[in-house]
């Protein structure tokens, strides 16, 4: 089965500061990557998703994730953050033509205005 | 284009009951899965069906069940609830392929009490 980490729990920084979230995954085979996000007392929505051709993907609000496969990483990064930002992160994956999705424990990203 | 309905929104319930939650994709998806999101265990993934069969199941006792309509929409359904059951119910869903990603809806939120 496949499982899902991310690297940090809690980040906190402040406006401009850039951010990177990590996110590793065990699975041998082909997969599609996405990282969601949910703001408080908000539902999930999609920042970006990948599934093949270009590693470096770039979603909504600025920002942005690149596929490592020889690393199997999909990290997530945006080079200045606001306090909007603040919210809960997920990444996800699931093998090509399997429906379930597998999550990591979230990332908890705290911005200081 | 309307999103991922989830009604009712907040429920509460005693231990042993049952209860039924209702998900509505997105017009044209064909693809529903649930997930249940707790504090401890994160988000977990419980089923998926598509055409009204269901074709894939995460690590749940047989207590947790569902089914799909033939208009796509799904519900879900727990019998004997535990105090543990309380937890955010998340239902997805997608188009036919995976490689759509996927849309959630807001939730459905239950208390065991």
């Amino acid at each position: 089965a496949q499982s899902v980490s991310q690297h940090n729990h809690h980040v906190i920084l402040s406006e401009a500061a850039s951010l990177e979230l990590g996110c590793n995954y065990s699975y041998g085979g082909t997969v599609n990557l996405f990282w969601y996000v949910q703001y408080p007392g908000q539902h999930l929505q999609l920042l970006l998703k990948y599934f093949s051709g270009d590693p470096l993907v770039k979603g909504i609000k600025g920002f942005e994730a690149e596929f490592i496969k020889s690393k199997f990483s999909f990290n997530l990064r945006k080079p200045s953050v606001q306090w909007s930002d603040t919210a809960e992160y997920f990444c996800a994956v699931n093998p090509t033509n399997d429906y379930k999705l597998s999550f990591g424990a979230g990332t908890t990203v705290t911005v200081r205005a | 284009k309307a999103g991922v309905t989830q009604t009712p929104r907040y429920l509460i319930k005693t231990r042993g009951q049952q209860v039924t939650l209702s998900c509505s994709p997105i017009s044209g998806h064909r693809s529903v899965s649930w997930y249940q999101q707790t504090p401890g265990q994160g988000l977990q993934f419980l089923f998926e069906y598509f055409s009204e069969t269901q074709r894939n199941k995460g690590n749940f006792p047989g207590r947790f069940s569902g089914r799909q309509f033939s208009n796509s929409r799904s519900e879900m359904n727990v019998s004997t609830l535990e105090l543990g059951d309380s937890a955010l119910y998340l239902c997805a869903s997608s188009h036919s392929s995976s490689n759509y990603g996927y849309t959630f809806g807001s939730g459905t939120r239950l208390t065991v009490v």
